[in-house]
């Protein structure tokens, strides 16, 4: 069965700070994997997309990885601001009939002043 | 990228009436979804509006409860059915551009069934 874990679930941490998360998959065939940041009572908005051949790719002061090997993606965010304040979702697509999308559970990250 | 337009925002509802949700994008698209997010969950996959044809619906969502519309490239209709308080959620458009499988959602609709 396809799925997506992700750790941790909640997070708290102070402005100005680093911090990572996880997400380990266990979609196969693998196509791609999405990390989206829904902030509260928002749709999710894509902050990177990346497929087998990809290691890392940044957006801004996000950066994710990826390591097709041990299915495991990170998604760390540099000088976190109060507006980093969301859900971060990971969702990881399978290279099947439709493309069929597993989500991650998120992990919601608070940053305080 | 993709603009979407979800109407109503938000909405409160009594037990046993429905409520449709429209999905208006601002440009033609392949793929629509509508996906469901319960309180403190992850997204779930409702169904994909074929257009000119019926939904192609998920396990444990049938057409009778969520019927959909997608009457052309860039609109979807969305009907919750007969609500219960348990149909309290979040529901949210999708559309795929099909440029490197992105996807881009809307702001969804938060109906609350008393």
């Amino acid at each position: 069965k396809n799925q997506v874990e992700q750790s941790p679930q909640s997070l708290i941490i102070l402005e100005g700070k680093n911090c990572t998360l996880q997400c380990n998959y266990t979609v196969s065939p693998f196509s791609n994997l999405r990390w989206y940041k829904q902030d509260t009572g928002r749709g999710p908005v894509s902050l990177t997309i990346m497929t087998f051949s990809e290691n890392t790719k940044s957006n801004g002061r996000y950066t994710a990885t990826l390591d097709a090997d041990t299915k495991q993606s990170s998604l760390h965010i540099t000088a976190s601001q109060l507006s980093d304040s969301a859900s971060y979702i990971c969702v990881v697509s399978a290279a099947n009939a439709g493309n069929m999308l597993t989500f991650g559970g998120g992990t919601r990250l608070m940053v305080k002043p | 990228s993709a603009v979407i337009s979800q109407k109503p925002s938000r909405d409160i509802c009594q037990r046993g009436t429905s409520l449709t949700i429209q999905c208006q994008v601002d440009s033609q698209v392949t793929m629509m979804f509508w996906y469901r997010q319960q309180p403190g969950q992850s997204l779930t996959l409702i169904a994909t509006a074929n257009q000119g044809s019926e939904a192609t619906y998920e396990s444990g969502f049938v057409i009778d409860k969520f019927p959909i519309s997608r009457p052309n490239l860039t609109f979807s209709t969305l009907t919750v059915s007969n609500m219960s308080p348990e149909d309290s959620s979040i529901y949210l458009c999708s559309v795929g551009t099909g440029r490197a499988g992105e996807l881009f959602f809307g702001e969804g609709s938060r109906l609350t069934v008393l």
